[in-house]
């Protein structure tokens, strides 16, 4: 069975740091493009970054360009996203989607809150 | 490019809806658009693939369309029931990024 679990989600203040990681199961990640889409309280998905099988492209959304980070350790069957210098507009659950044509498989997403 | 969707649609059971996304620039036929439905609390599933494909298990009263003329997909879900009250996405993507419509909410009265 496909599992997609993200964690590492949290409250951090204005200007912090954080690390979501996303744990994949049940099929091989080194096969898969997989990206990070978020979703803020009440609104709509917006696309984060993705990366491709390799970790030779990597893209983002020009709205988090420069402070987030995706990368993979397909050893681990693990997807990362590193998020420096957050604001408040990050506030959102974050899930982690695998690409085939569609975005297939997501998982239940990691809530990130930012507030002082 | 953006991806404009209504903010929200309401119909009766057993009638039929379709819900619109606009592509502002370049052509909609240019890359394939998902469509997702996400029930409250609950990951976004796909209902449509590739403009008018629908992944097994999702039933056939769900259809996809594109049209070139008004450069616009369309999801129509016909006999509608309860179930498919939700929030419905496009998603379409260009060389370097992915593009999710804001969002339809369906209620079904």
């Amino acid at each position: 069975e496909v599992q997609l679990v993200e964690s590492g989600g949290g409250l951090v203040r204005p200007g912090g740091s954080l690390r979501l990681s996303c744990a994949a199961s049940g099929f091989p990640l080194s096969s898969y493009n997989m990206h990070w889409v978020r979703q803020a309280p009440g609104k709509g998905l917006e696309w984060v970054a993705s990366i491709n099988s390799a970790s030779s492209y990597k893209y983002y959304a020009d709205s988090v360009k420069g402070r987030f980070t995706i990368s993979r350790d397909n050893a681990r069957n693990s997807l990362y996203l590193q998020m420096n210098t957050l604001r408040g507009e990050d506030t959102a659950v974050y899930y982690c989607a695998r690409e085939a044509i569609d975005f297939d498989f997501w998982g239940q997403g990691t809530l990130v809150t930012v507030s002082s | 490019f953006i991806l404009t969707q209504p903010h929200s649609v309401s119909e009766s059971p057993g009638k039929t809806v379709t819900i619109s996304c606009t592509r502002s620039t370049g052509s909609i036929a240019s890359s394939y658009v998902q469509w997702y439905q996400q029930r409250p609390g609950s990951s976004p599933t796909t209902v449509i693939f590739e403009d008018d494909q629908r992944p097994s298990g999702v039933p056939d009263r769900f259809s996809g369309s594109i049209d070139s003329s008004s450069n616009s997909a369309s999801l129509t879900i016909s006999g509608l029931k309860t179930e498919d009250e939700a929030d419905y996405y496009c998603q379409s993507y260009d060389i370097s990024s992915q593009v999710f419509g804001g969002g339809t909410k369906l209620t079904v009265l």
